[in-house]
């Protein structure tokens, strides 16, 4: 089943303890990005990968990074998180040159940060 | 499930009645347009996209209508369902990146029974 995982679902954190979401992706795409949603604000990029050790920022970058050393997985790391990093943060894949609908979402990380 | 929004515009509907969602998208050189369902507790879903070389587009039970001039798009729903309840989000794209998305913030569409 072609499918975007997302480790953890939940999470709860303190402020500038180290995390890292995992994200992974069974369709050999070229193409993963994560995104963050709040109320009110819909789904905003943070970083993209066009492919293996290549990353790019995304609208909103700040106080994340990113590594793409394979090609089904692209983690997101927060070195020290804080608490206006709560947020619903969604992975996503897609074929590179493919129209949108070949973009898989994963289920979403809920992250909170005290 | 996750909570993707508590202050969302809600559109509520008869079931078997037709469903508009409508969009205002903020950049005049956005070219490709794109309509997304997010069920509660799992990510976006791809519904139906549209060029900005046309006004319409039709897919199953799903219609994306473009009206550039006023910088607005709409999905309409035929004979909604209550399979339907869900937020739904549109999103643009740059003319000069196709990987780029920039979202709406959602209307939740509920389906009376």
């Amino acid at each position: 089943e072609a499918q975007v995982t997302q480790n953890p679902r939940y999470l709860i954190t303190v402020t500038g303890k180290k995390l890292t979401v995992t994200c992974s992706q069974n369709m050999n795409h070229e193409y993963m990005s994560w995104y963050r949603q709040d109320p009110g604000l819909g789904l905003r990029q943070i970083y993209y990968s066009m492919n293996v050790e290549v990353t790019d920022k995304g609208d909103v970058p700040e106080g994340y990074k990113v590594s793409r050393k394979e090609k089904r997985n692209f983690p997101l790391i927060l070195e020290s998180p804080s608490p206006n990093q709560t947020s619903l943060y969604f992975c996503a894949s897609r074929r590179l040159g493919g129209g949108q609908e070949t973009q898989y979402f994963g289920p979403g990380t809920r992250l909170l940060v005290l | 499930g996750e909570s993707v929004g508590l202050h969302l515009p809600t559109l509520s509907v008869q079931e078997g009645d037709n469903s508009i969602i409508n969009c205002a998208y903020s950049n005049s050189a956005s070219d490709y347009f794109i309509w997304y369902k997010q069920e509660s507790g799992k990510g976006p879903q791809f519904i139906i996209d549209i060029r900005s070389n046309m006004d319409k587009r039709q897919g199953q039970r799903v219609t994306v209508l473009l009206n550039k001039t006023v910088k607005h798009l709409s999905l309409q729903i035929a004979a909604t369902q209550p399979g339907d309840s869900a937020v739904y989000f549109c999103a643009e794209s740059p003319m000069d990146s196709s990987y780029k998305l920039i979202f709406g913030s959602g209307t939740r569409l509920l389906v009376r029974p």
